[in-house]
């Protein structure tokens, strides 16, 4: 049982707007920790997303977006291509655990 | 460009040892907190441990505290993780990550990361 709650799947067309929502607690996102987005594909290490809840490292299409509100934050993925199919982890701070914690993931499939 | 490579990962028994080496190049290692992540087959992702950059503070997860110990050698741009009383459930692929600061603070993020190494723990 993850401390973050994500959805398990999400699913979309080529060219759609998908979101993937990040649900935590008043030890974590409600606490104002930032969230912080992954993008693992296939047999690949994680790579970072989105950083401090709304940024883009240099690199990341701006078709990857992030937000955060009480005591959750989503990610937007707009434009859906093939390429973007692949586990998307959120990942925070809990002060109670004293720990980074992440999301249970979510697997995004391009139908 | 920033680099992270772990070594180390292998086949060992339960109630074994076994140290992971993560070897990092690219930036000025000893002004940055590493962690550990791991990721069993087919699951999520897992924090496990981090460490300041000078190595003077240390942090676990209740999974493995007690168990695994971190350390750095700033000297050799190298990050450990001792693991002890492995069990079968520590099966997984190890992943070393530089953090954006030389403190362990919520603000961190990971970035970047290594390409993994796996442990297997097995009779």
């Amino acid at each position: 049982q993850s401390v973050l709650t994500q959805p398990p799947s999400v699913s979309g067309a080529p060219g759609q707007r998908v979101t993937i929502s990040c649900t935590g607690g008043s030890s974590n996102i409600e606490a104002a920790y930032d969230v912080h987005w992954y993008q693992q594909l296939p047999g690949t290490a994680p790579k970072l997303l989105i950083y401090g809840n709304n940024n883009r490292p240099s690199g990341v299409p701006d078709r990857f977006s992030g937000s955060k509100s009480g005591t959750s934050a989503s990610l937007a993925i707009t434009a859906l291509q093939a390429e973007d199919e692949a586990d998307y982890y959120c990942q925070s701070y809990d002060s109670s655990l004293s720990a980074s914690v992440f999301g249970g993931g979510t697997k995004l499939t391009v139908l | 460009e920033v680099q992270l490579l772990e070594s180390g990962g292998g086949l060992v028994q339960p109630g074994g040892s076994l140290r992971l080496s993560c070897a990092a190049s690219g930036f000025t290692f000893n002004t940055y907190a590493m962690t550990w992540v791991r990721q069993a087959p087919g699951k999520g992702l897992e924090w496990l441990s981090a460490i300041t950059g000078s190595g003077g503070s240390t942090y676990y997860a209740d999974s493995v505290k007690g168990r695994f110990t971190v350390s750095r050698d700033n000297s050799k741009y190298t990050l450990y993780l001792q693991m002890n009383s492995l069990r079968p459930e520590d099966t997984a692929v190890y992943y070393c990550a530089k953090l954006r600061f030389s403190n362990y603070v919520g603000a961190n993020w990971f970035d970047p990361w290594g390409q993994g190494t796996l442990v297997t723990v097995s009779s």
